[in-house]
């Protein structure tokens, strides 16, 4: 079963409005969450790592104060497309892995933004 | 820098047995993983490799050769339900994973 819940799992918002997604760990606590971006028939991107209790590390080219990342608790991360114009519109997905880094890192099911 | 290269397309028939290769270049190896992405779907793991040789699980096989910076997925078997994107992600020195563009596997009947 699912490990890592993504919600909502897609979103229509106009130009200028803010949008929330959240990412839960279910069964383990993620003091390390990562935030990917993927673009239609791209690879994805790492856009940020969301570290509990402290700010999140942010890929270069990817701007902080756009998208906030808040880790408030060790199985819940946000991620918040702030002023969203369309060139935001992808598919945002988020991931975490239990234990040991080299553990593999399971994935929510994905946001689907389409800002208009 | 850092590179994975892979096909960017193949595509096979159900029943039959395809490999898809996978050679990378990174700042230090943590091991390498397979991962399967249908379209419109997040990733899914299937496999992760960190010494030399051949993990075997079900239908699918991984393959790593670290002196080569060589991986390969084995699919044996192949269903209408394999068509999808294969992702080579090899971990770095700083286990960050690297990620490619992945080989989309098409699958006819």
């Amino acid at each position: 079963g699912a490990v890592v819940s993504q919600h909502p799992s897609w979103v229509i918002c106009k130009s200028g409005t803010s949008v929330k997604i959240e990412c839960r760990s279910l069964d383990f606590q993620a003091t390390t969450m990562f935030w990917y971006r993927q673009f239609p028939k791209q690879s994805l991107m790492l856009m940020a790592t969301s570290n509990e209790g402290s700010k999140a590390t942010y890929e270069q080219g990817v701007e902080k104060d756009k998208f906030l990342i808040n880790h408030a608790s060790l199985t819940l991360s946000t991620l918040t497309v702030t002023s969203a114009h369309p060139e935001d519109s992808s598919f945002y997905i988020c991931s975490a892995n239990k234990g040991q880094e080299n553990s593999p890192l399971h994935f929510g099911n994905g946001t689907r933004l389409t800002v208009t | 820098g850092q590179n994975i290269d892979q096909p960017t397309e193949m595509t096979a028939t159900e029943g039959a047995i395809v490999q898809i290769n996978c050679t990378y270049q990174t700042s230090g190896f943590n091991g390498l993983f397979w991962y399967q992405q249908h379209a419109g779907e997040a990733p899914t793991f299937l496999s992760y490799n960190v010494l030399d040789g051949l993990e075997e699980k079900g239908r699918f096989s991984s393959f790593l050769s670290r002196s080569k910076g060589y991986s390969y997925l084995l699919l044996k078997e192949l269903q209408m339900k394999d068509s999808a994107s294969y992702l080579c992600a090899p971990l770095d020195s700083n286990y960050q994973l690297i990620w490619g563009a992945g080989t989309k596997l098409i699958i006819k009947p």
